[in-house]
Parts: structure tokens; C-alpha cells; sequence
């Protein structure tokens, strides 16, 4: 069946470092790959997705490239903000005009100043 | 655009009880709506894809006597979990897909279901 593994948190970063979070996935097929990031009180917020091998996400600083030699997808940001803590869902979705979704745990990430 | 909204955010009840949560897309409408389950520390679980004027689809082993789902209407979906019981304590979100921004999903903030 369809997973994905990602980092497991909480991950502390000071303000201006680099971020990355790793997440792998297994599939049937020839899954689409998401980021899913959700702030305090508000419900998960797409940030930024990759439909085919080798195609590279990127929104608000953050990217993801669709590695499908390694399964992976990992999120990187060259310097993050206080603004960016929140908690950050790795997704994969098969079967396009019926997106069913397959999630990871989740990486809580906390910035300090 | 595209906002989701989740009634009530969090409710307590006794075990036994009925609880009825809503899903409402605000400024769109949608044929297609998803419920997720979350345990702490752990992912979104999908349990079920309700569909606009038809009965829902449940995944393996979600229970559909259980968590019954209606689709009434374009911008309303709900989610009943009927005689709870403690270990259906959790976070329940849905979800909305939007189908001319590439069948992108938009979620609720979830509600958070404790029974005593």
C-alpha cells in the first residue's frame, strides 16, 4: 500500500537557519507529492506540490524536488522565520479527480528569535 | 477564497451520546468532501469521501453505522459519530475539494471529539 514516512519532530531552529525535513514515501503508481502546512488553530494549507519525477515545488522560500530514484521529497527553506513555526505534513495522492490523500505524522517546527 | 469551516471546534459528551459535527465550504461549492481522523502524534487517517446526493465511501475498516456522513447539500457535509464511546475520542478535519484549482484540497480546522 501507499505510506509516507517523514521526520519526526518537534525540531527547534533559531531564526535565519537552514530547515530541512525529510520525508520518503512508497506507492503504487505514479503518485503526486505534497507539503501540507498547518499553523496554530487553522486547518492544513497546501504549500507547495510536485506532480511528476523530478519536478521541484517551491512557495514562500520553501521547495521540494520529486525524487523518484530515492522516493523522496524532502522540505528545505535557506532561512527560516518565526512566522514559519507551524506543523508540516508530507502527502501523497493518487488517482487524479479523486485526490485520496496518504499522510505523514507530521514535523511540529518551532523558530526562535 | 476557498475556506472551510469545521462546528462546533471541540465538543465533550458522555459515552453512549450522539454527536453531530458539520463541514461547510464557505465561498465555494463542492461535490466532493473528505473526513480525517487524527490520533496524537499521529497522521491524518482518511475514513471516508462523501459525495454531493449520494451515500458516502468508507474506507477499510471505518465503521459506516457508526460515523454516518450526509452530503445534503453543496457547501455542507456532516459527520455523526452515534453512540460514542472514550476510544472515539480525537480530532476529526475535513476537507473540500476544489475542482478547477487542480482537485486541491481545502481543510477545515478540525473539532476535537472527547468522551467521557
Amino acid at each position: 500500500g501507499n505510506s509516507v514516512t517523514q521526520m519526526e519532530g518537534p525540531v527547534t531552529l533559531s531564526e535565519e537557519a537552514f530547515l530541512t525535513i525529510n520525508c520518503t514515501y512508497t506507492a503504487t503508481g505514479y503518485p503526486s507529492l505534497f507539503w501540507y502546512v498547518q499553523y496554530p488553530g487553522e486547518g492544513l494549507q497546501l504549500l507547495l506540490k510536485a506532480t511528476k519525477a523530478d519536478d521541484k515545488g517551491s512557495n514562500k522560500g520553501f521547495e521540494a524536488t520529486y525524487r523518484k530514484e530515492t522516493t523522496s521529497f524532502h522540505l528545505e527553506k535557506g532561512s527560516v522565520q518565526v512566522s514559519d513555526s507551524a506543523v508540516y505534513f508530507c502527502a501523497l495522492g493518487i488517482n487524479f479527480g479523486n485526490e485520496k490523500l496518504t499522510f505523514g505524522t507530521g514535523t511540529r517546527l518551532t523558530i526562535i528569535p | 477564497g476557498a475556506v472551510v469551516s469545521q462546528h462546533p471546534s471541540w465538543v465533550i459528551c458522555k459515552s453512549g451520546t450522539s454527536v453531530k459535527i458539520e463541514c461547510r465550504s464557505l465561498d465555494f461549492q463542492a461535490t466532493t468532501m473528505f473526513w480525517y481522523r487524527q490520533f496524537p502524534k499521529q497522521s491524518l487517517m482518511l475514513m471516508a469521501t462523501s459525495n454531493e446526493g449520494s451515500k458516502a465511501t468508507y474506507e477499510q475498516g471505518v465503521e459506516k453505522d457508526k460515523f454516518l456522513i450526509n452530503h445534503a447539500s453543496l457547501t455542507l457535509s456532516t459527520l455523526t459519530v452515534t453512540s460514542a464511546h472514550p476510544e472515539d475520542s480525537s480530532f476529526y478535519i475535513c476537507s473540500a475539494l476544489l475542482p478547477y484549482r487542480g482537485n486541491e484540497q481545502f481543510f477545515g480546522p478540525g473539532t476535537r471529539l472527547t468522551v467521557l
